[in-house]
């Protein structure tokens, strides 16, 4: 499968804690964003990179969130002390900046529930 | 930033066309058109994107107003596995793409 993969699936925590997501991009990619979605709303954009660079960061990344993405390849998302409103599904997507405008390739995300 | 509207939820029946709106009053001319559909448990998946012309691919077809205040997608004969929700989302800057609530398809067999 040459799709975009993360990791966990789901992760259950209790409030509190610090969890760390894993995504790992289309190899030829070189872009990779992070959404976060809840129920019955459409995902949210959290921030994105070009190569390992972060280029763009919504509001919605509080200080408790950091994304990184060392050598230009996968990318982790870390939420420190969770809070029961960071219980979201958090989605990656990949694309290639070739063109005009990217399609972006989503994985399957990650279902985050805090206690 | 350029917003989209779309009707919450839609019915179709199977082996039948589904035409799905969406109105996009303040686009931008660099704003490109992208439609994207959420299967229950899944990611988003591309479905079809375009700026002017209209655009027909394997999945579906996208036709865009003259004055590209509105588009519609149009599923030419819908099964049940085209049943998700589809997002309608203005593209800009190249890479950020705001998602709306998007329309929830439903489709009868």
């Amino acid at each position: 499968d040459t799709g975009v993969s993360q990791d966990p699936r789901h992760k259950i925590t209790k409030r509190g804690q610090n969890v760390t997501f894993r995504c790992d991009p289309i190899s030829e990619h070189n872009r990779l964003y992070w959404y976060r979605q809840t129920l019955g709303q459409g995902p949210e954009f959290l921030t994105y990179f070009q190569n390992e660079a972060q280029l763009e960061k919504s509001r919605l990344l509080s200080d408790r969130f950091s994304a990184e993405r060392p050598k230009g390849s996968f990318s982790t998302l870390e939420i420190q002390r969770t809070e029961q409103g960071d219980s979201a599904m958090y989605l990656c997507a990949s694309s290639f900046s070739g063109g005009s405008t990217d399609t972006q390739y989503f994985g399957p995300g990650t279902r985050l529930t805090v206690l | 930033d350029a917003k989209t509207t779309q009707p919450n939820s839609m019915e179709s029946n199977e082996e039948e066309p589904v035409h799905l709106p969406c109105n996009h009053s303040t686009i931008s001319g660099t704003d490109y058109i992208h439609w994207y559909r959420q299967l229950p448990s899944q990611g988003p998946e591309y479905v079809i994107h375009g700026l002017t012309s209209n655009v027909n691919n394997r999945m579906a077809s996208l036709a865009i107003a003259e004055d590209r205040k509105s588009s519609t997608l149009i599923l030419h004969r819908a099964t049940l596995r085209d049943a998700a929700v589809y997002y309608c989302i203005l593209m800009y800057n190249n890479n950020d793409m705001r998602f709306g609530a998007g329309t929830r398809l439903t489709v009868k067999p």
